[in-house]
């Protein structure tokens, strides 16, 4: 069966620091990922997905950059961290190629800027 | 883009009394689909809707889908406490930049008082 990792699982920044957060998924190949943010009491907003290795589409333009460097892994990070960055980070996989495309979810990272 | 539009915002009820949440796109759906979100966890995938008018159950809730694809409803009937969480649309869609995709309402915050 499939699972979906993400660590960690709370952090707390101070502004102008930088961001890493991971996620890798396990029993599937080639997946569709996706990164969200999530401010508090708020809906979901995506920010990144892939498709593959090396491809990444941005849906918002702001301080936060993902990286895919392995078929399972996606990176979410950040150069220098804002308040305004605070909030609940989701990592999710859908299959690929599916024109559903139901997706996912890791169990997030509450990330507090400071 | 596609846009959606989840009303209402905010909902509470006695337990035992029905809930509805609606959902509403300015474009025509391939799909849609209603994630639901426990206080402190992630969107967990409920159901998918396909077909034009298309009506499925889950025990107590109720998922509809519109005869021209562009609305949906969630109905729970006789809510309980373990009903509490926020309820999300999610219409898969032509996203305007050449691209289909999930796009996720804001949600609706069902609260159930015992």
């Amino acid at each position: 069966s499939q699972t979906i990792h993400q660590w960690p699982a709370t952090l707390v920044q101070p502004v102008g620091s930088p961001l890493s957060l991971e996620c890798t998924v396990e029993g599937t190949s080639n997946p569709n990922l996706y990164w969200y943010r999530q401010a508090a009491g708020r809906g979901l907003q995506l920010l990144f997905y892939s498709v593959g290795i090396g491809q990444i589409s941005s849906e918002v333009p702001q301080n936060l950059s993902a990286s895919r460097p392995q078929d399972r892994q996606f990176i979410l990070s950040s150069k220098k961290l804002l308040l305004s960055d605070s909030g609940f980070y989701l990592c999710a996989w859908g299959l690929a190629g599916g024109r559903s495309d139901t997706q996912y979810f890791g169990p997030g990272t509450r990330l507090t800027v400071l | 883009g596609q846009q959606v539009m989840q009303i209402p915002q905010y909902q509470h009820v006695q337990e035992g009394e029905d809930f509805t949440t609606y959902c509403n796109s300015s474009t025509t759906l391939s799909n849609i689909q209603w994630y639901k979100q426990r206080p402190g966890g992630h969107p967990v995938f409920l159901i998918q809707l396909v077909k034009s008018g298309e009506v499925k159950k889950q025990k107590r809730l109720t998922f509809q889908f519109g005869e021209a694809k562009k609305n949906s409803s969630l109905h729970i009937t006789a809510t309980q406490t373990t009903d509490v969480g926020t309820y999300f649309c999610a219409p898969y869609g032509y996203s305007g930049a050449g691209s289909y995709q999930l796009t996720f309402g804001k949600g609706t915050k069902l609260s159930v008082i015992p």
